[in-house]
Parts: C-alpha cells; structure tokens; sequence
C-alpha cells in the first residue's frame, strides 16, 4: 500500500509566527500536490510540484520537493488568521495515476 | 466560470437505501473522480472516469458505482447504504494531462 504521511497532525500558532507541515512517503511520487481545505468546502489547489528539490513560493508559503520525490514540505511565513485550515499533501505515485492523499494537517492561527 | 458543481449538498438516507449523487467538471474538464472523505481525515479514492468509461479504482465494494456520461458530467451510486457509508463525497475533474484537480463543495451524506 503506498501511503502518505503528513506530520504533525495538528499545529496551533499565534499570528505572525513560522510554521512547517512535513509530507513523507516510502514510495516516489510522479508530482506532489498540496491543498488547503476549509471547513464544508472541498479541498482547493494551492500548488504542483514535479521536480525534484524544486522549490516555489507563493506569497508567503513556501513549497519544496524532496531531491529523491519522496518527501515534500510548506512552510508558512509569518502566519496570519486567514491560513487557517486543513493542509493536504496528495500525489500520484505514477504519471496519471489516482490521486492519493494524506491525512492531513490542520493549522489553526490564533489572533 | 463555474468550478465543479456538486447536487445535493446535503443528504440524509435510511440504511439500506440507496442514493445518487451528480456532479458536472468544471468547463473545459473531462477527467472526474469520486473521493470519500471522512471526518477529520484525508479523501480516499473511490474512481475516475475518462471518455465515459471507469479507468481506476480504489479499495471501495462493489455497492459504490458510477457513470460520466457524453457532456463529462458523473454520477456516483451507492448501493444498500451502511452507516460507514456516512462521510462526505467530493468530486473533482480536471483536463487531461495537466496535474492539478479542481474540487466541488461535495455532498455532505448521513446514514441513519
């Protein structure tokens, strides 16, 4: 069974601080994807990454790939209320493949 | 442009019942898979359909069927409801061979 880890599960952080959610497999992914999803909505793509140790940013989120493609992170820079939710790590383990996921972390930004 | 639209959003069905839910891709979209999510955990992967035909599954019985029809828009059923069955289902399409899925509100299923 090809599994995704994601740690730790839940992260509680005053505004304005760092934070990092960790994703890890044993098995090599074709892509990486992270989401973030709030609560009664679905999951919404926040990023795809394809290569690995590639790194992208988006505003203040910072997403890199592992150089083997087994393991991914986000890094939020000085958090902020609206970060709030549950960040999801899913990935094909080959190109096409159905989509995986972790078990997700849930981020909770205090004011 | 409409993202993934999902009907109903919110259902409440006996066990044993049946149900069908119905979702239409984004526009532009022809790919779609089915995803059970249950509370506090991530989507698990029920299938996709491609070219109205059922192209991957995941580890889900035979009681969960579906259907994508010409205009790419899919149905999920699920036959002799349990009360497991209880969990949100979300829908998500994208464009063939680009990587990222756009996601729907999905609909909100409780079995009593």
């Amino acid at each position: 069974t090809q599994l995704l880890e994601q740690s730790p599960q839940f992260l509680s952080i005053q505004e304005g601080e760092n934070l990092t959610v960790y994703c890890n497999s044993s098995s090599v992914f074709s892509s990486l994807q992270w989401y973030r999803q709030e609560p009664g909505e679905g999951p919404v793509l926040l990023v795809t990454v394809v290569t690995g140790g590639e790194v992208k940013k988006l505003k203040r989120l910072t997403f890199q790939f592992g150089d083997a493609r087994k393991d991914s992170s986000l890094h939020i820079t000085a958090a902020q209320p609206g970060d709030t939710g549950l960040y999801l790590c899913a990935g094909p383990f080959a190109a096409g493949n159905k989509l995986t996921f972790g078990g997700g972390t849930r981020v909770l930004v205090k004011p | 442009d409409a993202g993934v639209t999902q009907s109903p959003t919110h259902l409440i069905k006996t066990r044993g019942q049946q149900v069908t839910l119905r979702c239409s891709p984004k526009s532009g979209h022809d790919t779609v898979s089915w995803y059970q999510q249950a509370l506090g955990q991530g989507p698990q992967f029920i299938f996709q359909y491609y070219e109205e035909e059922e192209r991957q599954r995941g580890n889900f019985p035979d009681r969960f069927s579906g259907h994508q029809f010409p205009n790419y828009s899919s149905e999920l059923n699920v036959n002799a409801l349990l009360l497991g069955d209880s969990a949100l289902y979300l829908c998500a399409s994208r464009e063939r061979g680009n990587y990222g899925y756009t996601f729907g509100s999905g609909t909100r299923l409780t079995v009593v």
